[in-house]
């Protein structure tokens, strides 16, 4: 099971809006509207911020969206916060019935 | 309130067994799934597997059938995760997350850091 792949690091200023965009196939981010996002800030375990595709836990902030367009899943955070800065992860369901995640995105706020 | 508490750090030597613990509170622990993720020091995030603690179905990642066992008693609501001979290779952090299709790892326990050096 190949990970799917992100972007290495993003960055944005205060206030403007960024995107991470996460690449898979059609047997997993394609195939399935089972697309997750996670934030993880150091030294903390990682939070689940969107799932199927583009649904938001309660608690949420709803700066956080997330799509999908083919084999590409994308998470977009508007109205950027410093305490946004955190690593973020995408996953995906698989054909093989099992879940991968993806490398990981570093967003720095600049 | 949903919790996940895990077992705490653990220094072993290679070739060592080990199993580390997840218990659940709050919800009913037998109606979701658990799995374990791994984190390698500096590294990104590893779906290993997930357990169904109702009937104990089990999936494995293909990086890790094999390689690791995941386990859960219903009756105490814990899930473990163990290795029959640990190599240095598996010293990282684990963690443990609620499960489901529809709401994948929407709770996480704390982690439990795992070093494994002669």
């Amino acid at each position: 099971q190949s990970a799917l792949t992100q972007p290495a690091s993003v960055s944005g200023s205060p206030g403007q809006s960024i995107t991470i965009s996460c690449t898979g196939t059609s047997s997993d981010v394609g195939g399935y509207n089972y697309v997750s996002w996670y934030q993880q800030h150091p030294g903390k375990a990682p939070k689940l911020m969107i799932y199927d595709v583009s649904n938001r836990p309660s608690g949420v902030s709803n700066r956080f969206s997330g799509s999908k367009s083919g084999n590409t899943a994308s998470l977009t955070i508007s109205g950027l916060q410093a305490e946004d800065e955190a690593d973020y992860y995408c996953s995906s369901y698989t054909s093989s019935s099992v879940w991968v995640f993806g490398g990981g995105t570093k967003l720095t706020v600049l | 309130e949903v919790q996940l508490v895990q077992s705490g750090a653990e220094v072993k030597k290679p070739g060592e067994s080990l199993k580390i613990s997840c218990k659940g509170s709050g919800y009913s622990f037998t109606s979701y799934w658990i799995g374990w993720v791994r984190q390698m020091p500096g590294k990104g995030l590893e779906w290993m597997g997930i357990i169904y603690p109702g009937d104990s179905d089990t999936r494995y990642s293909p990086s890790f059938q094999g390689q690791v066992t995941i386990s859960a008693d219903k009756s105490i609501s814990t899930a473990y995760l163990q290795w029959s001979s640990l190599k240095a290779s598996d010293t990282a952090m684990y963690y443990c997350a609620r499960h489901s299709y529809e709401v994948p790892f929407d709770y996480w326990g704390q982690g439990t850091l795992v070093t494994v050096s002669s």
